[in-house]
């Protein structure tokens, strides 16, 4: 298994400011993927980081929007710049293991005022 | 807390054999139940959702109906393809606002020919 260490676990954040989250993983993974959970809403990916090139973005997000970086195979950081209160959400960090499961960090719940 | 408890895998069937992938839950309230699907080397996906009691959530061949009486969300297929292969998790999400969505460990499936 892994383990997933994210933060901050939660922020709340001023209109127009940016915030970078965080994700700390205790072994080496060559795909993490970071996703959105909205209020009451089911998860959304955002992009796909692997080490060495370009996030992949899904449908709806850009990078000028939600920069990511993957220096190395155990972290990576999701920024999201120029935040508005549409931004407030739980932001997960994921890997996915040699078995086939999927492991999630416990999430950075983001509040925009 | 809510907790979704899912059939372990790995999964072997043949073209065109019938697929069940068991799940259940605990749960407080009137959860919507998801299944997402994790093809290889991409990230979640979802697959289907029903958000209350005896609807049938389907979508590619594959369904799965809300079952409050035995809190069961099964995911079947009566005929998978090779393409089917990939790790399906079930998900719970909790009717409080802010409540993260909650997994099960995952069911690889492989489809052979």
């Amino acid at each position: 298994s892994a383990v997933i260490s994210q933060k901050p676990s939660r922020d709340i954040c001023q209109r127009g400011t940016s915030l970078t989250i965080q994700c700390q993983v205790d072994s080496q993974v060559t795909m993490m993927f970071w996703y959105r959970q909205q209020p009451g809403q089911s998860l959304t990916l955002i992009a796909t980081a692997n080490q060495g090139s370009e996030a992949t973005y899904e449908s709806g997000f850009v990078i000028d929007k939600f920069p990511i970086s993957r220096p190395n195979l155990t972290f990576s950081t999701l920024t999201v710049s120029n935040m508005s209160p549409e931004d407030s959400s739980i932001y997960l960090c994921s890997v996915e293991w040699l078995a086939g499961g999927l492991f999630f960090g416990e999430g950075s719940r983001l509040t925009v005022l | 807390g809510d907790s979704v408890t899912q059939m372990e895998g790995p999964v072997t069937l043949s073209e065109e054999a019938f697929l069940t992938i068991n799940c259940t839950y605990t749960a407080t309230g009137y959860p919507s139940l998801f299944w997402y699907v994790q093809y290889p080397g991409e990230g979640l996906q979802l697959l289907l959702k029903a958000t209350k009691a005896d609807d049938k959530g389907s979508n590619k061949g594959f369904e799965a109906t809300y079952r409050k009486e035995t809190t069961s969300f099964h995911l079947e297929k009566g005929s998978v393809q090779v393409s089917d292969s990939a790790v399906y998790f079930c998900a719970i999400l909790g009717n409080s606002g802010n409540t993260p969505l909650v997994f099960g460990k995952g069911t690889r499936l492989s489809v052979i020919a």
